[in-house]
């Protein structure tokens, strides 16, 4: 089975700005995570999508957004962005309960200047 | 609300001894603890995990970890360390509540970096 893909894997952006971020899950997968990781805060849950609806979110402004799609790929957005948003994105599938453990894709690395 | 600690940001162990990744974790409920590795560049990987069941849990590449409620502890370990183990290494709790209702978050620790010294 092919695993998480995310695209782009590297991005740079302008303060101000803002990015879309793509993820494809695992075949057959329904849910899919957003975390945000940086060397300070370490990785930090951004939310959570199952069936194309929001089951979690976590404490982030609301510039932070996302949505899932009927086949289960997943975008999130971060509009007026700010150089604190310089992160390594990484975005995560699952079966959907809550002893699945979660599959991670490589990530996608956010510049912003 | 949930917490993951990992007390140690680095841990030097020479090759073929045993190594001990230590993490501890405060929940109100009962936790569904993981671990996961992250090599450089990379996402990260899941090693095993602990739902329910037998306390020592067998995993990928030759890890385990032992579940201990009373010391609210999940260390993972190896019997033999190899050099390719040096990696950045993340413990995560979920919890489910008492009348059985989960939460999706996984919180993590901080990590350790694991270095395997020739």
């Amino acid at each position: 089975k092919a695993g998480v893909t995310q695209t782009p894997r590297y991005l740079i952006k302008t303060r101000g700005q803002q990015v879309t971020l793509s993820c494809s899950p695992i075949s057959g997968h329904r849910s899919v995570s957003w975390y945000q990781q940086t060397p300070g805060q370490g990785l930090q849950f951004l939310f959570e999508y199952f069936s194309e609806t929001q089951r979690n979110k976590g404490n982030f402004p609301g510039r932070f957004s996302g949505r899932q799609f009927s086949n289960s790929r997943s975008e999130m957005n971060v509009s007026t962005l700010e150089l604190g948003d310089s992160a390594l994105y990484l975005c995560a599938s699952s079966l959907g309960d809550t002893f699945y453990e979660q599959y991670f894709g490589p990530g996608t690395r956010l510049t912003v200047t | 609300a949930q917490s993951v600690a990992q007390p140690e940001d680095q841990v030097n162990v020479a090759e073929g001894n045993p190594l001990t990744v230590k993490c501890t974790y405060s929940v109100s409920g009962n936790p569904y603890l993981f671990w996961y590795v992250q090599y450089p560049n990379r996402g990260l990987q899941f090693l095993l995990k602990y739902i329910t069941g037998d306390n020592l849990v067998k995993g990928s590449y030759g890890f385990e970890a032992e579940f201990n409620k009373s010391q609210t502890s999940f260390h993972l370990k190896k019997p033999s360390a190899l050099v390719s183990d040096s990696a950045l290494y993340f413990c995560a709790v979920r919890v489910v509540a008492y009348s059985g209702a989960g939460s999706y978050q996984l919180t993590f620790g901080k990590g350790t970096k694991l270095s395997v010294i020739p």
